[in-house]
């Protein structure tokens, strides 16, 4: 059974870096045709991308937060982790890792860990 | 960045057909895909590679693209379909609608 469980702060005060890990189980992240995205969703809005991760360590991310965001894995412990500079209050979200199947012209996230809830406030 | 567009709303009584849009440049080069995201829940994939079914996911739901327009189609609509859907596609990144929220 594939299973993703995000973990990390639930409240983030801003300008703070936010780092959340990604665990992952029933699969591995150097399985060629598997990645790992992180996607947000603020309360009330719509999804939102944010990064990738392939299983040969490459690395995709939003253009529009591109400077803020770097994703990272360590295969050996079935994790990524995302980190995210200058928090705002408007980054507040819950924030999703999901598992990217990847055929080269298909790519879509056919498994969802539970999310996690990350507050900006002061 | 590429944009995709989806309605804000589509109302639909039970038992009757919803049909919710999605549309973009060059969408007729790129794979469409589908998500159900219930509050509190995770998303969950309801159409893969434009028109496939999941593993099970009911037969109601179906995916269409003709050109640049993709629509998700839920036949006999149920109470427990009420979500908001998102359309999805990989361009050169990962790229999500807005939404559009399904009153049932």
């Amino acid at each position: 059974q594939v299973t993703l469980k995000e973990s990390g702060p639930v409240l983030v005060k801003p300008t703070e870096t936010l780092t959340l890990t990604c665990t992952v189980s029933g699969f591995s992240l150097s399985n060629a045709g598997m990645g790992v995205s992180w996607i947000r969703q603020p309360p009330g809005k719509a999804l939102e991308w944010l990064a990738h991760i392939f299983s040969n360590d490459e690395k995709s991310y939003n253009t529009s937060l591109n400077s803020r965001l770097t994703i990272s894995k360590d295969t050996s412990k079935s994790q990524v982790v995302l980190a995210v500079t200058n928090m705002d209050p408007l980054d507040t979200a819950t924030y999703y890792c999901a598992r990217c199947y990847d055929s080269g012209d298909r790519r879509y996230f056919d498994v969802w860990g539970r999310g996690a809830l990350v507050t900006v406030s002061s | 960045s590429y944009e995709l567009a989806q309605p804000p709303s589509v109302s639909v009584s039970p038992g009757q057909t919803a049909s919710i849009t999605c549309s973009g440049d060059r969408l007729g080069d790129l794979y469409v895909y589908w998500y159900q995201k219930k509050p509190g829940q995770s998303p969950l994939l309801v159409i893969q590679q434009n028109s496939k079914r999941p593993s099970g996911i009911p037969e109601r739901f179906s995916g269409s693209k003709s050109g640049n327009i993709a629509t998700l189609t839920i036949s006999g609509t149920q109470a427990m379909d009420e979500a908001d859907y998102f359309c999805q596609v990989w361009d050169t990144t990962a790229v999500f609608g807005g939404g559009t929220k399904l009153t049932v």
